[in-house]
């Protein structure tokens, strides 16, 4: 079965620290890859996106993501972590031929002042 | 910019009744989805369309339906509320073809007693 995992539901870090959070899947063919944040009652924002190309792609907020084919992983990483990332992480993945997503359960990043 | 709009920030309905939730967007989206989110599940997919009137079922489409008269407008019908169905529900849409993002709602919190 098609799916997507974040081992972590939760990550720790401190203010200006770096920051990782983990994601990796299990899809066919090749997909496409998304991140979204979540602050609390509100919907999902898009972050970044890998479709083709460059492994290491950047997004909003100071976030990147590195693409990694062999580990079927796409971690989510910041150089110098902000109190105001704190919020929840969710990772998902486009399979091939369809426009429907599987997302991963999430991790929530806090982050200490 | 793109935008999901859901009629209800909260909800509370009794066991039993038929509930309406709504979504609208803006930008001619030809994809809408309805997802519900739950605590350590994440995010998953009730019901999706791609066009006027045609639907998919998702991963959980037991005791919903959905209904698409117009492009904009997307809607998710409990049919017989249930206490199980107590949880946060989103709505998105995105531009076919999978590559652009899903934009979300701010989601609607739905308790049913």
């Amino acid at each position: 079965a098609q799916s997507v995992a974040q081992p972590e539901d939760q990550v720790n870090v401190a203010e200006g620290n770096p920051l990782t959070v983990k994601c990796t899947y299990s899809v066919s063919g090749n997909p496409y890859l998304f991140w979204y944040v979540q602050y609390p009652n509100r919907g999902l924002q898009f972050l970044l996106k890998y479709i083709t190309g460059d492994n290491l792609v950047k997004g909003s907020y100071g976030f990147e993501a590195e693409f990694n084919k062999s580990q079927t992983s796409f971690h989510l990483k910041k150089p110098s972590a902000l109190v105001s990332d704190s919020a929840l992480y969710f990772c998902a993945v486009r399979p091939d031929n369809t426009d429907k997503l599987i997302f991963g359960t999430g991790t929530r990043l806090q982050v200490f002042p | 910019d793109v935008k999901v709009t859901q009629s209800s920030r909260y909800l509370v309905k009794r066991t039993g009744e038929k509930v309406f939730l709504e979504c609208v967007q803006d930008m001619d989206h030809e994809n809408m989805f309805w997802y519900r989110q739950d605590p350590g599940l994440g995010l998953r997919l009730i019901y999706f369309s791609y066009d006027v009137k045609m639907k998919e079922k998702g991963d959980i489409p037991e005791g919903y339906s959905v209904s698409r008269e117009k492009k904009e407008r997307f809607s998710l019908i409990l049919e017989s509320a249930s206490t199980n169905q107590t949880s946060m529900y989103l709505c998105a849409s995105s531009p076919i073809g999978g590559m652009q993002p899903q934009h979300f709602g701010d989601g609607t919190r739905l308790s049913i007693l």
